[in-house]
């Protein structure tokens, strides 16, 4: 079992509806979460970051954390073409590592 | 303030030739990780430094990586000899420690624009 899990996509949704992506972790005892960005060619950039249960909200952005089930999501509303990336889901163990354990990423696409 | 810096932006070199990609983290940051990127493996943690120092370098596939951090503005990584295998993109990352009293040991962290190498 991966560290950190993806669905490699790719993700299709057309302009304005709402993607939803997911990521579950294998380690309990992980404690802090993040969302990057990654379009093609570029280095990833964050989006969001989430350390407690619970919805996190940035404009069009909205962070997801549930531990019991080990999983984060991440839903983007009102789709834009420009959203079209990659997302990459990062977890931290905390307990004193900066280590991130990055999934392999969701590839979405957003259709005009 | 300028993000981190890293050079050469690419790089082609021959099986066997040695290879220094450069990073300069973003000013007063005290964390440094370099990554490897490839489409089968994703994004992997080679190693990272706090403070200059190494403190975990786990993911170093092999004898022919080093990676160096002689100040606080400059990192190395280096592969001699080169393989094929070596081809990928690899990032430099910088992140500011908090403080312990504010419950975060982990800052975020900002990639570099990376070096893509390829090795024939």
């Amino acid at each position: 079992q991966k560290e950190v899990e993806q669905n490699s996509g790719p993700l299709s949704v057309p302009e304005g509806a709402i993607a939803s992506l997911n990521c579950t972790y294998s380690d309990r005892g992980s404690q802090s979460f993040f969302w990057y960005r990654q379009y093609s060619g570029k280095s990833p950039e964050l989006i969001m970051s989430i350390y407690s249960n619970g919805d996190k909200e940035d404009g069009r952005f909205t962070a997801q954390l549930n531990k019991a089930s080990q999983y984060v999501s991440l839903l983007i509303r009102d789709s834009q073409p420009s959203d079209s990336a990659t997302y990459l889901c990062a977890v931290n163990r905390g307990s004193g590592t900066y280590k991130y354990i990055f999934g392999t990423g969701t590839r979405l696409k957003v259709l005009a | 303030d300028a993000g981190v810096i890293q050079s050469p932006r690419h790089e082609v070199t021959e099986m066997g030739q040695e290879v220094t990609l450069r990073c300069k983290p973003i000013s007063g940051h005290n964390s440094l990780f370099w990554y490897r990127q490839t489409m089968m493996r994703g994004l992997e943690l080679l190693i990272y430094f706090n403070n200059n120092v190494p403190i975990d370098d786990s993911g170093m596939p092999e004898d022919r990586f080093s990676a160096k951090m002689p100040n606080a503005s400059f990192s190395t990584l280096k592969i001699q000899p080169s393989e094929p295998r070596d081809s990928a993109v690899y990032f430099c990352a910088s992140s500011l420690r908090r403080g312990q009293a504010s419950g975060r040991a982990l800052g975020t962290q900002y990639f570099g624009p990376g070096t893509r190498l390829t090795v024939l």
